[in-house]
């Protein structure tokens, strides 16, 4: 069965260090996978999205993802981070583009200190 | 360009009642997508909507059903309330074809049953 799973339910940082949230997934044919921002009262918002070719994949707001098949890990990482990142961040998979249903981790929320 | 649009944003409904949640998609989609998410969990898929049609379902009792409507508009409906029903309900839309996958969220309906 396919599963997400994200180790970290709650990270601290301080604004303007580095970041990096984990992303496991479970084993299966090629992965399509993305990590999607909420913050509170909103919706979720695309950060990026892996499905075939380099594995280093950049999104919005600065942020990038590393897809590790050795490690069935894909990992969020942003270099310098802002105090308006705090928020809940969530890894999904897909089983192929064309499909329609996510499967979410649990989530990481992210409290950013001055 | 509108996103996607859910109404009402809050609700509070009593056990054993029924709820219709509304969603419009974004301008261009013509694919829905429900969500619930509960309390520090990661959204799950409820099902999704295409050409007035339920095209695949999650693992949810009979007791939620939908709606397409020909503007693509959707309802999701549950009846016989429980309270394990409290959430936040997201839509989502899409194009159903195409790889570039793009789900687009809207900000969600928060469901209390008391």
């Amino acid at each position: 069965a396919q599963s997400v799973t994200q180790p970290d339910i709650h990270i601290t940082v301080s604004e303007g260090a580095s970041l990096e949230l984990r992303c496991n997934y479970s084993y299966g044919a090629t992965p399509y996978l993305f990590w999607y921002v909420q913050s509170p009262g909103q919706g979720l918002q695309l950060l990026l999205k892996y499905f075939s070719g380099d594995t280093l994949v950049q999104g919005i707001k600065g942020f990038e993802a590393e897809f590790k098949r050795s490690q069935s890990s894909f990992n969020l990482r942003k270099p310098s981070v802002h105090w308006s990142d705090a928020a809940e961040y969530f890894c999904a998979r897909a089983r192929w583009t064309g499909a329609n249903n996510l499967f979410f981790g649990t989530g990481t929320r992210l409290t950013v200190i001055p | 360009d509108a996103g996607v649009t859910q109404s009402p944003t809050h609700l509070i409904k009593t056990r054993g009642q029924q709820v219709t949640l509304r969603c419009s998609p974004k301008s261009g989609h013509d694919t829905v997508s429900w969500y619930q998410q509960a309390l520090g969990q990661g959204p799950q898929f409820i099902f999704q909507y295409y050409e007035e049609e339920e095209r695949q379902r999650g693992n949810f009792p009979d007791r939620f059903s939908g709606h397409q409507f020909p503007n693509y508009s959707s309802e999701l409906n549950v009846n016989a309330l429980l309270l394990g029903d409290s959430a936040l309900y997201l839509c989502a839309s899409s194009l159903l074809t195409g790889t570039n996958y793009g789900y687009t969220f809207g900000s969600g309906t928060r469901l209390t049953v008391v």
